[in-house]
């Protein structure tokens, strides 16, 4: 899996657009952008995944640049339950046996009253 | 929507104990996975299953057993509890390999004495 680049931390206040940015120069063609959270003492939580195309659900928007070669994955009304670390994870599209999700160190993303 | 449940959420033991955590599915998911989560060394994979009746290792499965005798139950057995298998636990599920979200249950907190 292609290694990925996060910021350490992130402030956002609450109501406004959260973009978190990442970066994978190194992505392959058959390698999907998948972003997850974990919230303080719960499981990882799946947001949302993309190859190519900008994607869009219940939870946040992500943007693939054309190059593919960095991601923002968008929360477009951050509350304080979006408290969280938020990991940006590129994994091969299809076959193989690499089942391991791998999480760096990702991005604490804090929102404030 | 129950997705992932894991039974129990914390437990404390002594060394060379046994006991069996189980994390149970809803979502008719054919792969499950065991992690354990460790502070400062993110998610590693223990064991996992890509359906009824079948089971691999992980990364770290040496100390662990699992069984996966029915679809939606993937049971994480420690023979013989040791003070470096102190962690938090977390079972997983996909619909599909490589290239599917997985969805996570809240935890078991383990402690080993």
């Amino acid at each position: 899996d292609a290694k990925t680049t996060q910021p350490t931390s992130m402030d956002c206040a609450e109501g406004r657009a959260a973009n978190l940015p990442c970066n994978h120069s190194t992505i392959s063609g058959n390698e999907y952008v998948y972003w997850y959270r974990q919230i303080h003492s719960q499981g990882p939580q799946y947001i949302i995944h993309g190859l190519k195309n900008n994607e869009t659900n219940e939870m946040a928007s992500l943007i693939i640049t054309e190059d593919r070669k960095s991601s923002t994955l968008i929360l477009p009304h951050a509350t304080l339950r979006d408290t969280a670390v938020y990991y940006c994870i590129v994994r091969v599209m299809s076959g193989g046996s690499n089942y391991k999700l791998t999480f760096g160190k990702g991005t604490l993303l804090t929102v404030n009253p | 929507n129950a997705g992932v449940t894991q039974t129990p959420k914390f437990r404390v033991l002594k060394t060379g104990q046994s006991m069996t955590l189980l994390c149970a599915q809803d979502m008719n998911h054919e792969y499950m996975y065991w992690y354990r989560q460790d502070p400062g060394m993110g998610l590693r994979l223990i064991h996992y299953s890509v359906g009824e009746g079948t089971t691999a290792k992980g990364e770290v499965p040496d100390g662990y057993n699992v069984s996966r005798l029915k679809k939606q139950n993937f049971l994480l057995g420690l023979e013989s509890a040791a003070p470096s298998q102190t962690s938090v636990y977390f079972c997983a599920s996909s619909y599909g390999g490589s290239n599917q979200p997985q969805h996570f249950g809240d935890g078991t907190r383990l402690s080993i004495l």
